[in-house]
């Protein structure tokens, strides 16, 4: 009902292998961003997007990269796991301004 | 990046006592927002404060910025077992559409 759904919610894949989460949204929000979040440290942002095809990278950007070909899908790409991204991914929607965001309900990865 | 600390980390009280928990910087910021968590989802927007000095009410819950814009509180009154949870707080910078949030706060409220 929040407009933003990911998948999958729970995965567990192998060190060095690739691994794509989906964010899919229908709120037509212009910025999406991709957040882990980790005991001890909180969320951190990894990438974000303004709009369709612009992306930046986050404070955590190492060893991920995103795509975003439509402006309601925003793909968060580990391009080969390692255990330090064993976390859970919160995918976000904002319209900007001080409007805050819409988290989806997160994906639980682990890394083995 | 702006450092955001949240005190205290960890808060149990009983049912019907009153808590305030914090959310301070050394830096300015353009807007405070504070969020709650609840175990296997997303944070969920509470309040947004973008005045200095300003102060929100939502029920229970008192929201206050600082008048310098550096800190800001969460005061519960009356707390209840449904107010379990991570509260977070974030702040964004002028011009700037990024969050940056505090480690948060864990509440536990025992019935």
């Amino acid at each position: 009902d929040a407009g933003i759904t990911q998948s999958p919610r729970h995965k567990v894949t192998e060190t060095g292998t690739p691994v794509t989460l989906r964010c899919h949204q229908t709120e037509n929000h212009r910025y999406m961003y991709w957040y882990r979040q980790d005991p001890g440290h909180g969320l951190r942002l990894i990438h974000y997007s303004y709009g369709v095809k612009d992306t930046d990278k986050g404070e955590v950007s190492d060893g991920y990269s995103v795509s975003r070909s439509k402006t309601e899908d925003f793909l968060l790409t580990l391009e080969s796991a390692t255990s330090s991204q064993t976390s859970v991914y919160f995918c976000a929607i904002s319209v900007g301004g001080d409007y805050g965001y819409t988290f989806g309900s997160g994906t639980r990865l682990t890394v083995v | 990046t702006q450092l955001l600390e949240q005190s205290p980390q960890f808060l149990s009280i009983q049912e019907g006592e009153n808590l305030t928990v914090y959310c301070n910087s050394s830096s300015v910021f353009s807007s405070l927002q504070w969020y709650r968590q609840e175990p296997g989802e997303g944070p969920v927007l509470l309040v947004t404060v973008v005045t200095g000095g300003e102060v929100k009410k939502l029920k229970r819950l008192t929201f206050q910025f600082g008048d310098a814009r550096k800190d800001s509180s969460l005061h519960i009154t009356a707390a209840q077992p449904g107010d379990t949870g991570l509260y977070l707080c974030a702040a964004t910078n002028f011009g700037n559409e990024k969050l940056t949030f505090g480690t948060g706060t864990r509440l536990t409220i025992i019935p």
